[in-house]
């Protein structure tokens, strides 16, 4: 059972471009919304959040928009730089600690 | 901080085989996360501990997996007997304990069942 959906699976962008990744999810109760980064190797680490209580939370190159009359939300990446490629999960949670991922998007920036 | 510590990082075992998984948690959190990584499945959550004691265990896939905090420093993993469709990254994660705190993950430990 899928409840947090992310397109595209992968993505390649030019140095300087944009980034952006989708997720949709499901369940109402869901107030909690992280995106993690995962370079090769290693684990996952905590990039960004939002709470549906805002639209839109910024933090450096990296910007979550959220919808939640649509229980949609994305990550834009601008000035896509070669170090951020690496994979990168949206996830949700609702009163607990319990995250559910969606299935990751692997992002190439090329030179 | 010397953050989340897995072991092994590695290993390859023969299926049939007993793995042990180890954790040690960030000092201080009260939760402690096992997820397993895989292509086809992604990230998914096996068990999660809140001050030691196993509170959602919905996630482990069958009766040869079993999860253990015996102390707050201190979590281990084991799949006995060991089959080739175990073989993933599984991570371990921790955290203060709140809905809305970062969740801290270890770099995993990569299975092979052969």
């Amino acid at each position: 059972q899928q409840q947090v959906k992310q397109s595209p699976q992968s993505l390649i962008v030019q140095k300087g471009g944009i980034s952006i990744i989708n997720c949709a999810y499901e369940n109402t109760a869901f107030d909690y919304f992280p995106w993690y980064q995962q370079f090769p190797g290693k684990g996952p680490a905590l990039l960004i959040a939002i709470r549906p209580d805002v639209s839109e939370k910024k933090e450096g190159r990296f910007t979550i928009s959220f919808n939640k009359s649509a229980k949609q939300f994305s990550l834009h990446i601008m000035d896509s730089q070669p170090g951020d490629s690496a994979t990168y999960f949206c996830a949700a949670t609702g009163g607990g600690n319990k995250l559910t991922f969606g299935g990751g998007t692997r992002v190439l920036v090329k030179p | 901080d010397a953050g989340v510590i897995q072991s092994p990082r590695h290993e390859v075992t023969e299926m049939g085989q007993e793995v042990t998984l180890r954790c040690k948690p960030i000092s201080g959190h009260n939760s402690l996360f096992w997820y397993r990584q895989t292509m086809m499945r992604g990230l998914e959550l096996l068990i999660y501990f809140n001050n030691n004691v196993p509170i959602d265990d919905s996630g482990m896939p069958e009766d040869r997996f079993s999860a253990k905090m015996p102390n707050a420093s201190f979590s281990t993993l084991k799949i006995q007997p060991s089959e080739p469709r175990d073989s993933a990254v599984y991570f371990c994660a921790s955290s203060l304990g709140s809905g809305s705190d970062t969740i801290y993950f270890g770099e995993g430990s990569w299975l092979t069942v052969v």
